[in-house]
């Protein structure tokens, strides 16, 4: 089946640290990346989406400054979490998926504490 | 973002028993997707529905997509520990995907 790698697993930082997410699919080509952040015993609340190659599309009240995605192969998204800060510890999870109506494919996701 | 509304939010059931998930929207939905996440894990992806009135099967597990495609239920029969984690429907919005509010499942051996 489909594999999405994602690195780091987890993450312990300094506040006002920039951390970078790496997202790859491993055995497919993944038209549409997806970034989501979820708090304990929440619901995956999507962040952005990004298609390879062009700019990610922001959910209303994610600040693309800070969050900065980039989706520049068809095989590898990255998130940057800029200046992070106490409250922008969660956990993000990216998933992929290649044509319309295909199932998204999840990474293991990175536990961000920022400290 | 949009999301999904599902009910029950928490459920607690004894081994053996039934449950059952139900995932409401208030569009009309193109297609309807069910993932399970293990606590600590990753969502994986269940079964996908795209026909109005679909039914299927996965071993215990049967999904429903409702005729008007605005609701989907996912039902469990005779519950095992290994059921244990939370359920999310997903809807497919032109190039996004929202998340249900997903069903928290807690086994009871």
């Amino acid at each position: 089946g489909a594999v999405v790698s994602q690195h780091p697993s987890r993450v312990i930082c300094k506040s006002g640290t920039s951390v970078k997410i790496e997202c790859r699919s491993l055995d497919f080509q993944a038209t549409t990346m997806f970034w989501y952040r979820q708090f304990p015993k929440q619901s995956l609340m999507l962040m952005a989406t990004s298609n390879e190659g062009s700019k990610a599309t922001y959910e209303q009240g994610v600040e693309k400054d800070k969050f900065l995605i980039n989706h520049a192969s068809l095989t590898l998204s990255t998130l940057t979490v800029t200046s992070a800060h106490p409250e922008d510890s969660s956990f993000y999870i990216c998933s992929a998926k290649g044509t319309a109506n295909q199932p998204q494919h999840f990474g293991d996701g990175t536990r961000l504490s920022i400290l | 973002g949009q999301q999904v509304m599902q009910i029950p939010q928490y459920q607690h059931v004894q081994e053996g028993e039934d449950f059952t998930t139900y995932c409401n929207s208030s569009t009309t939905l193109s297609n309807i997707q069910w993932y399970k996440q293990r606590p600590g894990g990753h969502p994986v992806f269940l079964i996908q529905l795209v026909k109005s009135g679909e039914v299927k099967k996965q071993k215990r597990l049967t999904f429903q997509f409702g005729e008007a495609k605005k609701n989907s239920s996912l039902h469990i029969t005779a519950t095992q520990t290994t059921d244990v984690g939370t359920y999310f429907c997903a809807e497919e919005g032109g190039n996004q995907f929202y998340f249900g509010t997903g069903t928290s499942l807690t086994v009871i051996p």
